[in-house]
Formats: structure tokens, C-alpha cells, sequence
């Protein structure tokens, strides 16, 4: 079935450890989205690219990075992770301006 | 700059009553609309979008959206509620003419239908 493949599901992280997230898309959709999801903030756009190749900043970038070395993959990356980045983390694409976004089923991570 | 606004953290409808989620946008140009559904663990579901044309648009599991110009309303409706619509609804918002840019989401409005 195509879509948005995240991984890991879950993860329990130590502060100070650099955690990598996985997005894999199969639908050769030109933009991918990292937002993050927090109660009562709704989700906030982290990073974004709209093709391989080039990224842009969102809402909320600090303590994050990412890259987009091909269409499919867009991994993000905690350098050094803080508990404040404790989150649901959502990747999700999109093939136009008219066009949804598809997202993934989400990553649960903890920072402790 | 973007932006919508959900006015209501939390919506309770009793089933088979009609309901309806709010959204009001700001965009400096055009709208394109968009609803989605996040059910619990889950991660958002496409419900409808309004890109133009007809402005009540209408999307899956029988909901529908009406677009208001004049008010920058896009607000989710549905005749008769179920109990399993019970979710978390977000509406969002891109410029039509910023390009493919990233969608912008209200915070969200919990929606609870009691049977």
C-alpha cells in the first residue's frame, strides 16, 4: 500500500543522545513535512523540503536538522536531545500545492 | 503570515444531532481549505479540501465544509453524528500563492459525540 513509512515507532531516549527518525515515502511526492505534535499546540511544521536537494526552516527548527538526499527519504535528526523534545513527530508529504498532505502513523519519542 | 484559528478546544454532540467543528484562516492571498481526522495513536486522516468552485465541499465518512469568503470561515459540518466520530479535527490552511508550501493547522478541536 503506498504512503509514509515512519520509523522507529516508539522510542525512550536519554538526554544528550543523538536520535535519527526515519520517513520513507513511496508516492514520489516532490515536499516532506516534519511537524511535531504537543497538547494544546496543535502540530508545529519543524522542517521542510519542497525538492531533493533543498530544506527550509519551519516554526520550530532549533535542536533539529534534516536532509533530503532523494525523493523518498526524509530522516530528522536530534543532535543532542533535550526532554522539551518530547513529542509525537509526524512526517507527511505532499505532490502539489493543491494537493493533501499524506502523513505517516507518527513516532512517539521520549526524551529522559 | 498564515494562520487558523479552532475556537473550541473540545465539541460534545449528542448522536444523530447535527454538528459542526469551527475554523476561521488568514492568508494574504487566496485559500486552499483543508480537514483532517486524527483518531487516537493514529496519524491524520484526509477528510476534505476546498480548492475552488462549489463552495460546500463534501468529503469522507459524510462530512462536509463550507467555505465563507467573507468571514474566512471553513467550517466542518455533518447532519447526524456518529460515535465514532469521535476524534481530534484539525483544519489547516496553505496560500494559493505561495506554492507547495507547507499546510499550517489550527490546534485542533476534540470532538465527542455522546450516544
Amino acid at each position: 500500500i503506498a504512503g509514509i513509512t515512519q520509523a522507529p515507532t516508539s522510542q525512550i531516549l536519554a538526554a544528550g543522545r543523538r536520535m535519527t527518525l526515519r520517513c520513507t515515502q513511496d508516492m514520489r511526492h516532490n515536499a516532506m513535512y516534519w511537524y511535531r505534535q504537543d497538547l494544546g499546540l496543535g502540530l508545529r511544521l519543524i522542517h521542510y523540503s519542497n525538492t531533493a536537494g533543498t530544506t527550509g526552516k519551519g516554526e520550530v527548527p532549533d535542536g533539529y536538522s534534516v536532509s533530503r538526499a532523494n525523493t523518498d527519504d526524509f530522516p530528522l535528526t536530534l543532535a543532542s536531545a533535550v526532554p522539551s523534545q518530547t513529542s509525537v513527530y509526524f512526517c507527511a508529504s505532499s505532490d502539489s500545492d493543491r494537493g493533501e498532505a499524506f502523513f505517516g502513523q507518527g513516532t512517539r519519542l521520549t526524551v529522559v | 503570515a498564515q494562520s487558523v484559528a479552532q475556537p473550541e478546544d473540545q465539541v460534545n454532540v449528542a448522536e444523530g444531532n447535527p454538528l459542526t467543528v469551527k475554523c476561521t484562516y488568514s492568508v494574504s492571498g487566496n485559500p486552499y481549505l483543508f480537514w483532517y481526522v486524527q483518531y487516537p495513536n493514529r496519524g491524520l486522516q484526509f477528510l476534505l479540501k476546498y480548492i475552488t468552485g462549489d463552495n460546500l465541499v463534501k468529503g469522507s465518512y459524510g462530512f462536509e465544509a463550507e467555505f465563507n469568503k467573507s468571514q474566512t470561515s471553513f467550517h466542518l459540518k455533518k447532519p447526524s453524528a456518529l460515535v465514532s466520530d469521535s476524534a481530534l479535527y484539525f483544519c489547516a490552511v496553505r496560500d494559493r500563492n505561495s506554492g507547495n508550501t507547507p499546510l499550517v493547522f489550527g490546534k485542533g478541536t476534540r470532538l465527542s459525540v455522546i450516544a
